[in-house]
């Protein structure tokens, strides 16, 4: 039931480009992505909702495959203040709306 | 504008004790809900309230109960504490009963029970 997130843990250099992929066996309404940096709150980065187009903001980019249950964060031209632990949140048609499951989280780290 | 606002931000408890959490939504937001996040872990759903009532319930023991005041706060209570349930309690607010705006969290409150 929980997403499954891919990969674990990523380490890049300040200007590479990265992807996390999340993936759900039930049939999703919408993915959601946050980034939480140690000790602070999750932050809202987009949502993707069944039937829209791929999402982005600034040289971060997601997109949103409803046949496969899948989606993908495109993180382009990596800084050093993208890293920390991203997660997808997704919410699937059997459940109330609202109710958010998480994955168990990738952990970017941005080296200079 | 004040974003979400939890407190306290760190507890120590007593094994059986009793706790609760409290919660302010951006203004304006209408629904709360609760997460747990374990240390390495993704936050677990728990509760989420909107307009007062119960909406969703998380897989989570009847020792957990929350509820909403009609300023939209919220508190989380936890009865008869376990060492299992050492977390990161989250609110998050969102301006609608679903998640279409997306979540707004608050920095949480670390509870630890010895």
């Amino acid at each position: 039931q929980q997403p499954v997130q891919s990969p674990q843990a990523v380490i890049l250099r300040e200007g590479e480009d990265a992807v996390i992929n999340c993936s759900s066996s039930k049939a999703l309404y919408s993915v959601h992505w946050y980034r939480q940096k140690h000790g602070e709150a999750p932050v809202f980065l987009m949502i993707l909702l069944k039937g829209g187009e791929q999402k982005g903001h600034d040289k971060i980019s997601a997109s949103f495959n409803e046949k496969k249950q899948q989606s993908s964060l495109y993180l382009t031209a990596s800084q050093l203040s993208y890293s920390g632990t991203y997660f997808c949140g997704t919410e699937s048609w059997s459940g109330n709306t609202g109710k958010l499951i998480f994955g168990q989280g990738t952990t970017l780290q941005v080296k200079p | 504008d004040a974003g979400v606002t939890q407190s306290p931000t760190h507890l120590i408890k007593t094994r059986g004790q009793h706790v609760t959490l409290r919660c302010s939504p951006i203004s304006g937001h209408k629904s709360v809900s609760w997460y747990q996040q374990v240390l390495g872990q993704g936050p677990q759903f728990i509760f989420q309230y909107y307009e007062k009532e119960e909406r969703g319930r998380g897989n989570f023991p009847d020792r957990f109960s929350a509820r909403q005041f009609p300023n939209y706060s919220s508190e989380l209570n936890v009865n008869a504490l376990l060492l299992g349930d050492s977390a990161l309690y989250l609110c998050a607010s969102s301006l609608v009963e679903g998640a279409y705006y997306g979540y707004t969290f608050g920095s949480g409150t670390r509870l630890t029970v010895v």
